[in-house]
């Protein structure tokens, strides 16, 4: 049983494209948090949300708690944004659960 | 820059031989963590430390021990290598306050023959 699923697990889009990628949790939790693995492997957090939605350039995160559910939207994709982007559920500020990832390739 | 840095960044043991991953960041973080990563599977935590003097087990610990030399270093050991311990390790600190997300280290690779 995974507590934090993704979806799509492979996403190719071209340049330009509007992006959406989907966490649902079956967990309580305080936070949520997105992250961005690059092919190198270093990982970078994108945002923590707990309520409402969150943006920061061309990323754009929401949360519906209610649902258990969030989703991370890039506007205008770029090549360089192709990653793996890695949703965590909170639970308690040292419990996370971590879904398996979302491989995101955006073609020129 | 500040950051998490994780050394080494890639290591090949032989079954039984022991060895330290090392972890040091230098933005005042209390929280610390040790995580590994596999092909199909999300982040594991194998250790955390919650504040310097404290070491807590995450879902995956066996086979692992910790160290939190201090509030900077967070020090994890395989005392006798095991193949199915091959995989990516991940060092992250986590701060307080408004931004409460992580920071990770680049990652060691480590294979175990």
């Amino acid at each position: 049983k995974n507590e934090v699923e993704q979806s799509p697990q492979n996403l190719t889009a071209q340049e330009g494209e509007f992006i959406t990628i989907n966490c649902s949790y079956s967990v309580g939790i305080s936070a949520l948090h997105w992250l961005q693995q690059h092919p190198g492997g270093g990982i970078v957090s994108l945002f923590m949300l707990s309520s409402g939605k969150k943006k920061h350039g061309r990323l754009i995160a929401t949360i519906n708690i209610q649902e258990k559910h969030s989703s991370l939207h890039i506007t205008a994709s770029h090549p360089r944004d192709s990653a793996v982007y890695i949703c965590a559920a909170d639970q308690s500020g040292n419990q996370f659960y971590f879904g398996t990832g979302t491989s995101l390739t955006v073609i020129p | 820059n500040a950051g998490v840095t994780q050394t080494p960044k890639f290591q090949v043991l032989k079954t039984g031989q022991s060895m330290t991953l090392q972890c040091a960041q230098d933005m005042n973080h209390n929280s610390m963590y040790w995580y590994r990563q596999d092909p199909g599977m999300g982040l594991r935590l194998i250790y955390y430390s919650a504040s310097e003097g404290t070491t807590d087990k995450g879902e995956v610990p066996n086979g692992y021990n910790v160290s939190r030399l201090n509030k900077r270093e967070f020090s994890l050991r395989l005392e006798s290598a095991a193949p199915s311990q091959t995989s990516v390790y991940f060092c992250a600190s986590r701060g307080t306050g408004d931004f409460y997300g992580y920071t990770f280290g680049s990652g060691t690779r480590l294979t175990v023959v």
